[in-house]
């Protein structure tokens, strides 16, 4: 079974401009959730999203948003960068079922805004 | 509300030597916990887990209880490698929905 895919694995990006960041689940695998990962704050959850409705919300500002496709695939957007949005994205997926609470990471998206 | 504190890093041990990673946390009723492991470049990987309390969450030689009455979650392994080196996160799963908490990571570095 393939794992999480995110792409791009980087990005660079200069400040005002707008990213979209894509994830693919693991195959039946229907919430996604995403996390923006930097050296000063950590992992810090910013939605998940479950048969494309957002499910839980983190506390990031409305330029960053995300939508869940029929097939389980999301996307990550922000516009607007700034500098502090500089950070690895990683998305993450589990199953319902006896595993549910499992969540199993890409390799994440480097985003570094210039 | 949900949250979870980790031992401050780094840390830097010899080869064989024994590991100890604590991770204490908050939460409502009984969630459950997990550590995970990132690899330089690489996203987290599940390490071990633990769903109820007393339960023991083992694998490639860690070890973490899960321990209700101390709120604790510590990671142990009695001999580290350093292909053991790498960040370990402790992290719990809220009882209700599916939203993880994580802590700050451990660096853990393993010298020959």
């Amino acid at each position: 079974k393939a794992g999480v895919t995110q792409t791009p694995r980087y990005l660079i990006k200069t400040r005002g401009q707008q990213v979209t960041l894509s994830c693919s689940p693991i195959s039946g695998h229907r919430s996604v959730s995403w996390y923006q990962q930097t050296p000063g704050q950590g992992l810090q959850f910013l939605f998940e999203y479950f048969s494309e409705t957002q499910r839980n919300k983190g506390n990031f500002p409305g330029r960053f948003s995300g939508r869940q496709f029929s097939n389980s695939r999301s996307e990550m957007n922000v516009s607007t960068l700034e500098l502090g949005d500089s950070a690895l994205y990683l998305c993450a997926s589990s199953s319902p079922g006896q595993s549910k609470n499992i969540q199993y990471f890409g390799a994440g998206t480097r985003l570094s805004v210039l | 509300g949900n949250s979870v504190t980790q031992m401050e890093g780094p840390v830097t041990l010899s080869e064989e030597a024994f590991l100890t990673i604590n991770c204490t946390y908050t939460a409502t009723g009984y969630p459950s916990l997990f550590w995970y492991v990132q690899y330089p470049g690489e996203g987290l990987q599940l390490l071990l887990k633990a769903t109820k309390a007393d339960d023991k969450g083992s694998n490639k030689g860690f070890e973490a209880t899960y321990r209700k009455e101390t709120t604790s979650f510590h990671l142990e392994k009695g001999s580290v490698q350093v292909s053991d080196s790498a960040v370990y996160f402790c992290a719990l799963s809220a009882v209700t929905g599916n939203q993880f908490y994580f802590g700050t990571g451990t660096s853990l570095t393993v010298i020959p």
